[in-house]
């Protein structure tokens, strides 16, 4: 049964330590979704890649955080230096362009104290 | 710009009883509207979506969502809930054309026995 795997399923760290989280998109999918849940914000966008192209990161605050896809079965999204409001829940999600479905990770709960 | 809204935090229903879990949207072009549904601990699982055709829309579990056109609606709904369809649920649209999914706040139903 295919599956987005996310690691570490939960991260606590300091504020002003590097974290970076790794998403392994279902094999053949060629869009990846990084998004964050909060209770205040509910899901938000963070980024977007296509065919491993960054296509919009216009949710993140560029000055900490960065995604990249290394290679078509790794998508990081690091965070550096970590805030304590960076605490959430960061979910990615893969699909097929053309296709409507996005498949989602189980998450990696972020608490930075 | 796209919005969703889910006006309701939360809804109660008796096992056995028919559920609605309301959700309208906003967005230029023709929208193509989802439901995901996420259990404790988990990401968010597609349920089912409407692009064209029927208003009625079947999905996954059991559930079924109408969309409306004239009220901007896409309500969720299944004829007999079950306690184990306990659970946050999302309403998410975009844009015919985008590939930016946007999320309501979500809704959590409670399915007491």
């Amino acid at each position: 049964d295919a599956r987005v795997t996310q690691t570490p399923r939960h991260k606590v760290t300091e504020m002003g330590q590097e974290v970076t989280m790794r998403c392994q998109p279902i094999l053949g999918h060629n869009t990846v979704f990084w998004y964050r849940q909060t209770m205040m914000q509910g899901l938000e966008l963070l980024a977007y890649f296509r065919n491993r192209a960054p296509l919009d990161d216009s949710g993140m605050p560029k000055d900490r955080f960065s995604a990249e896809m290394p290679d078509a079965t790794l998508a990081t999204l690091k965070i550096q230096p970590s805030e304590p409001r960076d605490s959430a829940v960061y979910f990615c999600a893969s699909g097929l362009s053309g296709r409507e479905k996005l498949f989602f990770g189980s998450g990696t709960q972020l608490s930075v104290l | 710009a796209q919005s969703v809204a889910q006006p309701e935090d939360q809804v109660n229903v008796a096992e056995g009883n028919p559920l609605t879990v309301k959700c309208t949207y906003s967005v230029s072009g023709n929208p193509y509207l989802f439901w995901y549904v996420q259990y404790p601990n988990r990401g968010l699982q597609f349920l089912l979506k409407y692009i064209t055709g029927d208003n009625l829309v079947k999905g996954s579990y059991g559930f079924e969502a109408e969309f409306n056109k004239s009220q901007t609606s896409f309500h969720l709904k299944k004829p007999s809930a079950l306690v184990s369809d306990s659970a946050l649920y999302f309403c998410a649209v975009k844009r015919d054309s985008s590939y930016k999914l946007i999320f309501g706040s979500g809704t959590r139903l409670l399915v007491r026995p």
